[in-house]
Formats: C-alpha cells, sequence, structure tokens
C-alpha cells in the first residue's frame, strides 16, 4: 500500500513554459514534505521541501504548495528548461519516523527545446 | 570531491553467490542509509545508522541482508545467497542530524543476479 503516490509516470512541457508534477500521499502524520530530482545513472538530489506548518516554499524557479486538508502536494518549476529533464521524486517523513523519507515512484520530466 | 561514494558501481553476480557493497558517507555527517530502486519505482528505504548504531530496518529486509557501519564511518551492505529478485540499484545516502529529511545520495551500485 503506497503511502505517497505519483500518479503521472511521465510529463511533457515547451520549453519557457510552466511545469506542474503532483503527489498525493495518505498519512496525515506527515509533517516534512521533499522533492528530489534524478538524472539517468545519478543518484536522487534533494531539491526543494516545505513543512507542514507552511503551504508555499519558493526556491527561485521552483515552488512547493502543500494542501494538507486534501493531502496533496505540488511543484511548479517556471519556467520550465531542458535540463529541468529528469525524474522528480515526491517524498514525505515525519518526527515520529526519525525524519526517513518515503518516496513516490517519480515523474519523468521532458522539457522540450 | 566530498560527495558519497559508493563501490562497485556495477556488479553481476550468479545466483546464490554473496555480495557486498561499500558507502562512504559526506564525513561529517552522521547518519547514513541504505535504499533500493528497481525500474519504474522510487527508492526503497532498507535500513538506517546514526553513527554505528543501526537504529531501524525495513520489514521488507531479509534477513539475507546485513548492513555494518564500524566506527561510524564508511558502511557495508552484504546480501547472502543472491536472489533474481535481489536485481536492483543499491543507494546509499548520508545527512547531518539537524535533517529533516534532505538526504545526500551515492550514484549507486547497479546489482545484477543472473
Amino acid at each position: 500500500d503506497q503511502q505517497v503516490k505519483q500518479n503521472s509516470p511521465s510529463l511533457s512541457v515547451q520549453e519557457g513554459r510552466i511545469s506542474i508534477l503532483n503527489c498525493d500521499y495518505t498519512n496525515s502524520m506527515f509533517d516534512y514534505f521533499l522533492w528530489y530530482k534524478k538524472y539517468p545513472a545519478e543518484g536522487p538530489t534533494f531539491l526543494i521541501s516545505i513543512s507542514s506548518i507552511k503551504d508555499k516554499n519558493e526556491d527561485g524557479r521552483f515552488t512547493v504548495f502543500l494542501n494538507k486538508s486534501a493531502k496533496h502536494l505540488s511543484l511548479h518549476i517556471v519556467p520550465s528548461q531542458p535540463g529541468d529533464s529528469a525524474v522528480y521524486f515526491c517524498a514525505t517523513a515525519s518526527s515520529g519516523g526519525s525524519y526517513i523519507p518515503t518516496f513516490g515512484r517519480g515523474t519523468s520530466l521532458i522539457v522540450h527545446p | 570531491d566530498t560527495g558519497v561514494s559508493q563501490n562497485p558501481r556495477h556488479k553481476i553476480t550468479k545466483r546464490g553467490q554473496n555480495v557486498t557493497f561499500r558507502c562512504d558517507p559526506i564525513s561529517e555527517h552522521n547518519r547514513l542509509y541504505w535504499y533500493r530502486q528497481t525500474l519504474g519505482q522510487g527508492p526503497e528505504f532498507l535500513t538506517y545508522f546514526q553513527n554505528e548504531a543501526q537504529l531501524e530496518k525495513s520489514r521488507l529486509l531479509s534477513d539475507r541482508f546485513s548492513a555494518e557501519r564500524p566506527k561510524g564511518s564508511f558502511s557495508t551492505l552484504e546480501i547472502q545467497r543472491t536472489e533474481q529478485g535481489d536485481s536492483a540499484m543499491y543507494l546509499c545516502a548520508s545527512s547531518p542530524l539537524s535533517a529533516f529529511g534532505e538526504l545526500f545520495f551515492g550514484s549507486g551500485t547497479q546489482l545484477s543476479v543472473l
């Protein structure tokens, strides 16, 4: 039973447009939410995070939104660049779980020039 | 390069053989994690160390798997009597004590069991 769900295996976007990646979670005990990016033949790289006390966190072109009532978070990339093409993993963590992240299956983002 | 280092990058073995992987974390990081990733899936948690103490193991972790972190530095992950279902990318990560899930991953060891 997946606790973190990324229902879109892939997303294709034109360069310069917005990319929106979505994630749903089931456990309301999660209090920290993260996005990782992974290029082929490399390990995942931490991208951005948000705690449960916030509903938005922004870092340059990347913004994460959290909707606790819907148990949903999203990552917005504006403007999208070809170098953003990668697999994006949503992850959740909790103080009760020693902040060990639980990952979704990932969404493969392709940004076309 | 002060990132997380994993060796070997690739390992091909025959079913029934034992394999051992090594992970060198970022030197000042107290926490070390092992994850496994198969095609089309996200990283799946295996086990976690704080310094030399193994504090948590996944219930999914078979007793054929064992991990150590002597002296709280590098870590090894051993798989005994490998099975074809063990074929996966094995990822090591490290983090400081203050992390809230922000891990630094190595490039992984790709295991193929024939």
